[in-house]
């Protein structure tokens, strides 16, 4: 049984316009999300994180919203550039000292130049 | 750069023949993981060291086993592979076990069964 879905495999997005990739959750012990970024042949690369006490975290380009009554978390990207191209997973661990990282499927985004 | 490195990257082996992957760290992390990730799948986790402790996840098939010979070093070692084990295997690192924070990724071995 799936804990983190990301029910879209794949998003193609306009260069310059807003990517948003969506995760759901199950399990309501989850209290801290990930979001990380895998460009093929490559490890994923951690791009942006957000407790459970907030419910927005900003870095430049990327956003992520955290809805804890919805179990859902969003991934925004603006502008969207080429470059962003790579398969996102989200991630989440339960609880300080937790080690299990439970990740997502991904979702594929292709920006269009 | 310090970093996480998996050796190979690339690896093709027979049904049956043992094959062992390694990872390093320069990072002096205590916490060392190995994920299995299928096509189209989430990164599942095998099992993961902190320091000399190993602690294997309930589903982890005996036929996969490690070793952490020192702080830099991990090995995953697969006594028997079958064509269900082809897949990208990653190692991964963390300083400590907080519940927050990321997990630094290798580039991943990706293992082929003929």
């Amino acid at each position: 049984d799936q804990q983190v879905k990301q029910n879209s495999p794949s998003l193609s997005v306009q260069e310059g316009r807003i990517s948003i990739l969506n995760c759901d959750y199950t399990n309501s012990m989850f209290d801290y999300f990930l979001w990380y970024k895998k460009y093929p042949a490559e490890g994923p690369t951690f791009l942006i994180s957000i407790s459970s006490i907030k419910d927005k975290n900003e870095d430049g380009r990327f956003t992520v919203f955290l809805n804890k009554s919805a179990k859902h978390l969003s991934l925004h990207i603006v502008p969207s550039q080429p470059g962003d191209s790579a398969v996102y997973f989200c991630a989440a661990y339960s609880g300080a000292g937790s080690y299990q990282l439970t990740f997502g499927k991904g979702t594929k985004l292709s920006v269009i130049p | 750069d310090a970093m996480v490195i998996q050796n190979p990257r690339y690896q093709v082996t027979q049904f049956g023949k043992p094959v062992t992957l390694s990872c390093s760290q320069t990072l002096n992390h205590n916490v060392m993981y190995w994920y299995q990730q299928k096509s189209s799948q989430a990164p599942k986790l095998l099992f993961h060291y902190y320091d000399k402790d190993f602690n294997n996840e309930a589903d982890t098939p005996d036929n996969f086993q490690s070793r952490r010979p020192n702080t830099s070093f991990c090995f995953l070692d697969i006594r028997s592979p079958g064509l269900g084990d082809a897949a990208m295997y990653l190692c991964a690192t963390s300083r400590d076990f907080v519940g927050e924070g990321e997990q630094f990724f290798g580039p991943g071995t990706r293992l082929t069964v003929l």
